[in-house]
């Protein structure tokens, strides 16, 4: 079937350090991949997305690259700060007959220190 | 541009009892998702409405929960009776249904925590 397969967390960073969160998928087809984040108190939010392979999605300095021969979406960031401390879900979007379903990993704590 | 709005933010209720969810869209969004995340694990899909149509429903885990879009426009996931592993927080997410609607992003309610006892 398809899935989504994050890190496990939480990753704990000091401000500046640089970021990744891994995030490998499995499906069928050729699904869209997507990274979305939940800061406290809220709803996820769309950070980036990449449709094809080798597209690189990036937003507030966050990146990721789809990789098809490695089937993976990894985030990375190269300075974080204090107020990135959220949790990232790595997702993809696959076609179920007439439906199109966005599947979610099991989301990604990052807390940031000054 | 109002965003997803779920109510409530949170319910607690005893095992046996009813809860009714409700989502309002982001107005002229056809798709419509409830999802439910299990404190630590994945976000689980439960089901996917286009405009007041079940596109797909094989996430709901069982008769326990029903799921309806009167109109196509807001939405209410009841559960009756609840369980103590129904506990979770339900979000809801809206897209737009457009000829790119693979690649549309969805738009998250603050979700509802739902805790039974």
């Amino acid at each position: 079937g398809n899935s989504v397969t994050q890190m496990e967390g939480p990753v704990t960073l000091s401000e500046e350090a640089f970021l990744t969160i891994n995030c490998t998928y499995t499906a069928t087809g050729y699904p869209s991949l997507f990274w979305y984040v939940q800061y406290p108190g809220e709803g996820l939010q769309l950070l980036l997305k990449a449709t094809k392979a080798d597209d690189k999605g990036s937003n507030k300095g966050f990146e990721a690259t789809y990789r098809k021969e490695t089937t993976s979406f990894h985030l990375e960031k190269g300075s974080v700060q204090v107020s990135d401390s959220a949790v990232y879900f790595c997702a993809l979007t696959y076609r179920a007959g007439g439906s199109y379903i966005p599947t979610f990993g099991r989301g990604t704590s990052l807390i940031v220190h000054p | 541009e109002a965003g997803v709005t779920q109510f409530p933010s949170h319910s607690v209720i005893e095992k046996g009892q009813t809860v009714t969810l409700r989502c309002d869209p982001i107005s002229g969004h056809d798709n419509l998702y409830w999802y439910r995340r299990v404190m630590g694990k994945e976000i689980k899909f439960l089901l996917h409405f286009v405009k007041e149509s079940k596109q797909d429903e094989s996430g709901m885990p069982n008769n326990r929960f029903l799921a309806e879009r009167t109109g196509g426009t807001y939405s209410t996931l009841k559960v009756q009776p609840a369980e103590l592993e129904d506990s979770g927080v339900y979000f809801c997410a809206s897209s737009l249904r457009s000829g790119t609607v693979f690649n549309s992003p969805l738009h998250f309610g603050n979700g509802t925590r739902l805790t039974v006892t």
